[in-house]
């Protein structure tokens, strides 16, 4: 079945260390995205990569970091520079960056940091 | 910048009755598309209907249709025939139409309970 995969479902670390959540998918999708989520909130924009080995800022940028090597796969970590780290990470895809472009999610991984 | 507000936190619709959900944007583009999407309890989140701007004809697929007023700035979402696993965050979402590529928008949504 096509679709997108975060791993792993909950993640806990200690404050100061940095961490990767893992973003893949089978969709043959050019675009992804890395959105956060807070209680009481809609999802803001943390980077998004319309291409391979190329990706930019969204509105919440800071303290997280990206890369695109693959087309499946665009994984984030996030850094110790992060203040508030502790979220719900959502991924997503689409087929490309155009707005119209349905942004198929995956299933999220919530980071605990203390 | 653009804003997308939603001023119910909360609705409660009894099942196969109808329910609306408001959503209200600002923007200075003439150009742009709107959203509704849903998350369950799984936090999966799900494209539920989609709007172009340009586009006078509301939308509408099955049960779900929306009330795009464009001068009003006003985007609901009238959900038909409630069932138990409509119960979900709705979260009402702007993106412009090109400019920076486009982000998406998010309102802080709409927390629906269905009444059996």
């Amino acid at each position: 079945d096509g679709g997108i995969t975060q791993s792993p479902k909950y993640l806990f670390r200690k404050e100061g260390q940095n961490v990767t959540l893992s973003c893949e998918q089978n969709l043959n999708h050019d675009a992804m995205y890395w959105y956060r989520q807070d209680p009481g909130q809609g999802l803001r924009l943390i980077y998004y990569s319309q291409i391979v080995n190329d990706f930019q800022k969204g509105d919440i940028a800071e303290g997280y970091s990206v890369s695109r090597e693959k087309k499946e796969s665009f994984p984030l970590t996030v850094t110790s520079a992060q203040k508030n780290p502790t979220a719900f990470y959502l991924c997503a895809s689409s087929i490309g960056g155009r707005a119209g472009h349905e942004q198929y999610f995956g299933p999220g991984t919530r980071l605990t940091v203390t | 910048a653009q804003t997308v507000t939603q001023s119910q936190p909360e609705m409660s619709v009894q099942e196969a009755e109808t329910v609306t959900l408001s959503c209200t944007y600002d923007t200075s583009e003439s150009d742009y598309y709107l959203f509704w999407y849903k998350q369950p309890p799984s936090r999966q989140m799900i494209l539920v209907i989609r709007q172009e701007a340009y586009k006078q004809q509301n939308a509408t697929e099955n049960r779900f249709s929306v009330n795009f007023q464009k001068a009003a700035k006003s985007f609901s979402l009238k959900i038909s025939d409630s069932q138990l696993g409509d119960a979900a965050m709705y979260f009402c979402a702007y993106r412009n139409y090109g400019g920076s590529q486009g982000n998406l928008i998010f309102g802080k949504g709409t927390k629906l309970s269905v009444k059996p």
